[in-house]
């Protein structure tokens, strides 16, 4: 399968607790996005990546959230100190360049 | 005013007839128009983008783009039930770079 891949699918935490998802981009694909979907909303933007560069961040992201893409390949979203807000699901995308952008299966996030 | 409108729905149309779904946007320098379908529970997947006024045809599946009236559309033709779903409308506006802009989307069924 070379489509996006992202790990883990689901995740349960305490509120306060830390969480890092991995994603894995489409292997060609040099353009990486985060998004953050709830129910019933459409997907947010959160962050992309251009191979290792980081070119943009949404205001939705808080100082709690930080992502990184130190090869220009696979990428990590962390969540510290989470809160109940913080469920919902967080959606990889990738890209070749401004072209069409293919979603992940999300992984979702639970904060109890 | 968001920046990206859809009707909303449900939208409930019979097996075999047209389903339209429409998308209205706020930033007249958008370029690129995209149409996901979105399974409950599943990540958002690309079936349709235009980014020329007029129409583009797709199997069942025609877009529709007027960029004079800030409005793009969707046609299913002979509608089955595995239509049934959420179809997002998401926009590439002119000054953000790649991230895209999300409609709330569109529930579809279709009654056998």
């Amino acid at each position: 399968d070379t489509g996006v891949s992202q790990n883990p699918r689901h995740k349960i935490t305490k509120r306060g607790q830390n969480v890092t998802f991995r994603c894995d981009p489409i292997s060609e694909h040099n353009r990486l996005y985060w998004y953050r979907q709830t129910l019933g909303q459409g997907p947010e933007f959160l962050t992309y990546f251009q191979n290792e560069a980081q070119l943009e961040k949404s205001r939705l992201l808080s100082d709690r959230f930080s992502a990184e893409r130190p090869k220009g390949s696979f990428s990590t979203l962390e969540i510290q100190r989470t809160e109940q807000g913080d469920s919902a699901m967080y959606l990889c995308a990738s890209s070749s360049y401004h072209n069409e952008q293919f979603f992940g299966p999300g992984t979702r996030l639970t904060v109890l | 005013q968001k920046e990206v409108e859809q009707n909303s729905g449900p939208l409930s149309v019979p097996e075999g007839a047209i389903a339209s779904l429409n998308c209205t946007y706020s930033d007249r320098g958008s370029q690129s128009f995209f149409w996901y379908r979105q399974y409950s529970g599943k990540s958002p997947e690309l079936i349709m983008f235009i980014y020329s006024n007029g129409d583009k045809e797709d199997g069942r599946f025609t877009a529709q783009l007027n960029k004079a009236s800030q409005y793009v559309s969707l046609l299913i033709r002979d509608s089955q039930p595995s239509d049934s779903a959420t179809y997002l409308c998401a926009v590439r506006e002119e000054t953000s770079g790649s991230r895209l802009t999300f409609g709330e989307g569109t529930q579809l069924t279709v009654n056998p």
